[in-house]
């Protein structure tokens, strides 16, 4: 079975400027989630997705930053504009509703 | 919102002894509460987990255990290997209503000494 897919695996801007993410879950998983993981920390909770729908953005700093999952499949984060204090690895996770969540590779992101 | 606690930061242990890793966490909603292992520069893979209605459970050299009215549980790894050595996080959520993302843990370095 194949696993969480993520890409960019690294990404380098500069602040102020724009970055996406991209997540393909595990085939089936109708939940979806996006993590931001800040060096030296546990994950923290950005965003989850039930299918196409929102089920918790609660701690999605929406000033700057978006999700979307139009298809209830594919999923792409953004930040814009991107700040210092943004850089962290970004990691998508996907289940079954109420089961395991299993982590992608992640996003590097490096703000400078 | 949910608060989990995480103790030690650092966890050094000769190669063949015990390991012990304390969660607190700090609401009684909370009902599942998985283990994940991170190696450097890879992803969080699970290692166990437990659910509010089981007070232990054992996977061959690991174990967890929860006391709910102490909102606290714990990983135990016995009979430690080199390959051990990683980041382990707890974390916990609320499964059954919908939104069931995990709050983490800050981590604990375990480090296993030849």
């Amino acid at each position: 079975e194949a696993g969480v897919a993520q890409s960019p695996r690294y990404k380098i801007i500069e602040k102020r400027q724009s970055v996406a993410f991209w997540c393909n879950p595990i085939s089936g998983h109708a939940t979806l989630y996006w993590y931001q993981q800040i060096l030296g920390q546990g994950p923290k909770l950005l965003i989850q997705f039930q299918n196409n729908g929102v089920v918790d953005d609660s701690q999605l700093p929406k000033d700057r930053f978006s999700a979307e999952r139009l298809k209830g499949v594919d999923s792409t984060l953004k930040i814009q504009p991107a700040k210092l204090e943004d850089s962290a690895v970004y990691l998508c996770a996907s289940s079954f509703p109420q089961e395991t969540q299993y982590f992608g590779p992640g996003t590097r992101l490096l703000v400078l | 919102g949910e608060n989990v606690e995480q103790h030690p930061s650092t966890l050094s242990v000769q190669e063949g002894d015990s390991a012990v890793i304390k969660c607190t966490y700090s609401d009684s909603a909370s009902n599942y509460f998985p283990w994940y292992k991170q190696e450097l520069g890879k992803r969080p893979q699970l290692i166990i987990d437990i659910r509010s209605n089981v007070g232990e459970k054992k996977d061959q050299r690991i174990a967890v255990t929860l006391n709910k009215t102490a909102k606290h549980f714990s990983l135990h790894i016995t009979e430690t290997q080199p390959e051990d050595s990683a980041v382990y996080f707890c974390a916990a959520s609320t499964t059954g209503g919908g939104a069931d993302g995990l709050t983490f843990g800050k981590g604990t370095h375990l480090i296993i000494q030849p």
